[in-house]
């Protein structure tokens, strides 16, 4: 059981670039977020999903675009990758009964991306 | 507004010392959960812990222990026994009912051998 997959585990970009972190979940979870952790911050929610075509902004959404086609993929898409986005970034998943939200979050592995 | 605050961003002790890891938070929701979370240096984020606001009983597995008080809006965590293996930030997280998780910003706790 693979649980959150995210990919890639390290990415350097230059100003401008822009990227796709992937994230996979085969646990068949309705609630699925994108994390950023930078140092003294915690983690900050930057997008959400409660189900397939549906989702919605978190704490820091700007410069961030997510999609839900499917109830197993989250990707997170940088437009225009500027130095401030530098952060480790985390895919998690929840089990949540008639969209409660009240499950714990499964989290992936993380990405590590700095923008130069 | 929701907000959780973990006052000590550092902890070192030595090893078999007994620590806590102290967690207030922040609500007007009745009803809510509670989370502890483990990041070891690897980086992943382990789950070890939610709790509901009805249920005050605290919670024994192995050396963790956890004190939940609702008239502190605490809700702390001990290890007893410290080991190096311990050694992670640990975050606690709230969420309240129908919500996202908001996250505390995290006790560095080192142990020494």
């Amino acid at each position: 059981n693979a649980g959150v997959t995210q990919t890639p585990k390290f990415q350097v970009l230059k100003t401008g670039q822009s990227m796709t972190l992937q994230c996979a979940q085969d646990m068949n979870h309705e609630y699925m977020s994108w994390y950023r952790q930078d140092p003294g911050m915690g983690l900050r929610l930057i997008h959400y999903s409660v189900g397939a075509g549906i989702t919605d902004q978190g704490e820091v959404p700007n410069g961030y675009n997510v999609s839900r086609s499917t109830t197993e993929d989250f990707p997170l898409r940088l437009l225009s990758a500027a130095p401030s986005q530098t952060s480790v970034y985390f895919c998690a998943s929840s089990y949540d009964v008639l969209r409660t939200n009240t499950g714990e979050l499964f989290f992936g592995e993380g990405s590590r991306l700095t923008v130069l | 507004a929701q907000k959780v605050t973990q006052a000590q961003t550092e902890i070192s002790v030595v090893e078999k010392e007994d620590v806590t890891l102290d967690c207030v938070y922040e609500t007007r929701d009745t009803t809510y959960y509670l989370f502890w979370y483990k990041q070891p240096p690897s980086g992943e984020l382990v789950f070890l812990i939610r709790r509901n606001s009805f249920d005050e009983q605290n919670e024994i597995s192995g050396r963790y222990s956890w004190n939940f008080q609702k008239s502190t809006s605490s809700f702390n965590f001990t290890i007893t026994a410290s080991q190096v293996v311990d050694s992670a930030v640990y975050f606690c997280a709230l969420r309240p009912y129908g919500q996202n998780f908001v996250f505390g910003p995290g006790t560095r706790l080192s142990v020494l051998p």
